[in-house]
């Protein structure tokens, strides 16, 4: 069945360090590629997709492309900020009616002036 | 514009004791739904899905329950708790089609302590 590895955390950052969080999957077919995140004490929020080979997606800063021969959509930033202390969940949406997405176990990260 | 709503937000509950928790989506019809629970240091995991009224999947059997009374309200249920169900909840909706799906929206959660 499908999966989402993810690596583990806590990952503890200076502001405006670098940040790399690795995700890789797998699935069959061609799933599409999802990085969530979770604020403190709230629900999800949709931070970026891909939904093809090669596609890059982008938001607030934060990039992902999604490498079909590695199987990998790593999560990317270049200076990360207090505010982006939150957990990152990476996830793939099979194809189907329900359309659910999995998940993996998600990415502690924690930013420090 | 759509919107879902999860209750409650944080709730306390002694071993044995039933549970009911509430999503409700608005400004849009026929949704999938969905109830996932993230526990203390995992992941989420889904546990059921919906695609109509009265559908319900589980993905993985344990102590818990979902009902789709209407297309818009999701119930997530229990009628003896475990100390193992105490955990953070999280509703979720999506649009049904695959060729139309975007993302999933995700309620607040709710966040349950078994005690």
């Amino acid at each position: 069945g499908d999966s989402v590895t993810q690596m583990e955390g806590p990952v503890t950052l200076s502001e405006e360090a670098f940040l790399t969080i690795n995700c890789t999957y797998t699935a069959t077919g061609y799933p599409s590629l999802f990085w969530y995140v979770q604020y403190p004490g709230e629900g999800l929020q949709l931070l970026l997709k891909a939904t093809k080979a090669d596609d890059k997606g982008s938001n607030k800063g934060f990039e992902a492309t999604y490498r079909k021969e590695t199987t990998s959509f790593h999560l990317e930033k270049g200076s990360v900020q207090v505010s982006d202390s939150a957990v990152y969940f990476c996830a793939l949406k099979d194809t189907g009616t329900a359309s659910k997405l999995t998940f993996g176990t998600g990415t502690r990260l924690q930013v420090t002036l | 514009s759509q919107t879902i709503h999860q209750w409650p937000a944080t709730l306390v509950q002694p071993v044995g004791s039933p549970l009911s928790l509430e999503c409700t989506v608005e400004g849009t019809s026929n949704p999938n739904l969905y109830w996932y629970r993230q526990a203390a240091g995992r992941g989420l995991q889904l546990l059921f899905y919906s695609v109509g009224i009265g559908q319900i999947s589980s993905e993985v059997p344990q102590n818990l329950s979902a009902s789709r009374p209407q297309d818009r309200q999701f119930i997530l249920s229990s009628k003896k708790l475990l100390l193992s169900d105490s955990g953070f909840y999280l509703c979720a909706w999506s649009v049904t089609g695959t060729g139309m799906w975007t993302e999933a929206f995700f309620g607040q959660g709710t966040r349950l302590t078994v005690v």
